[in-house]
């Protein structure tokens, strides 16, 4: 079955250091997202992209990259300039056609030691 | 600007009551809508969706959803609640990048 994988499921980071969440699918989607959800706040978006080699900052951008060098492959990598990394990534993706919703990934939980 | 609010932030009920989830969007034109289902450490799961045509539409493990154009709203319905709908519930508008609601979480009492 045609799914998105996310790794890993859990994730520590040190003070200082940069850490990349892998987001992989096999649905043929042209657009992969990256979510940060925190309690109470629902699903907010950090990158977005909608084509291989392009992507845009979404509503919380700084302290994040991104690539996309690969359709199927989309990793978020969280640097040291984000304070506060402490959350539930979510990686979407979407088909590229309008009436068709986003499949979502089992989610990375970051954690500060 | 686009918009979906979902006004409940929780809501409990017993196994076996009926259930209805509130959501309102803002958007220019008809959106499409979804309703989103998320179990604790999962991502999310997609219930059921609206695009056009009959108001009413019928989603995955019995969920149904109505679309009012008048109240702005789309709430998400189910007859009788299973202990195992304990879930966060997201209501989302537009497609292909979505604007989500904050999410109501749905507590079972037995």
């Amino acid at each position: 079955d045609g799914g998105i994988t996310q790794s890993p499921k859990y994730l520590f980071r040190k003070e200082g250091q940069n850490v990349t969440l892998s987001c992989e699918q096999n649905l043929n989607h042209d657009a992969m997202y990256w979510y940060r959800q925190d309690p109470g706040q629902g699903l907010r978006l950090i990158y977005y992209s909608q084509i291989v080699n392009d992507f845009q900052k979404g509503d919380i951008a700084e302290g994040y990259s991104v690539s996309r060098e690969k359709k199927e492959s989309f990793p978020l990598t969280v640097t040291s300039a984000q304070k506060n990394p402490t959350a539930f990534y979510l990686c979407a993706s979407h088909p590229g056609l309008g009436n068709q919703p986003q499949h979502f990934g089992d989610g990375t939980r970051l954690s500060i030691l | 600007a686009q918009s979906v609010t979902q006004p409940d932030i929780h809501i409990t009920v017993s196994e076996g009551a009926s259930l209805e989830l509130r959501c309102n969007y803002s958007y220019g034109a008809t959106p499409y809508l979804f309703w989103y289902v998320q179990s604790p450490g999962q991502g999310l799961q997609l219930l059921l969706k609206y695009f056009s045509g009959d108001t009413l539409v019928q989603g995955i493990k019995g969920f149904e959803a109505e679309f009012k154009r008048s109240q702005s709203s789309f709430n998400l319905r189910k007859p009788s609640v299973h202990w195992s709908d304990a879930a966060e519930y997201f209501c989302a508008g537009g497609s292909y990048i979505p604007t989500f609601g904050r999410g109501t979480s749905l507590i079972v009492h037995p």
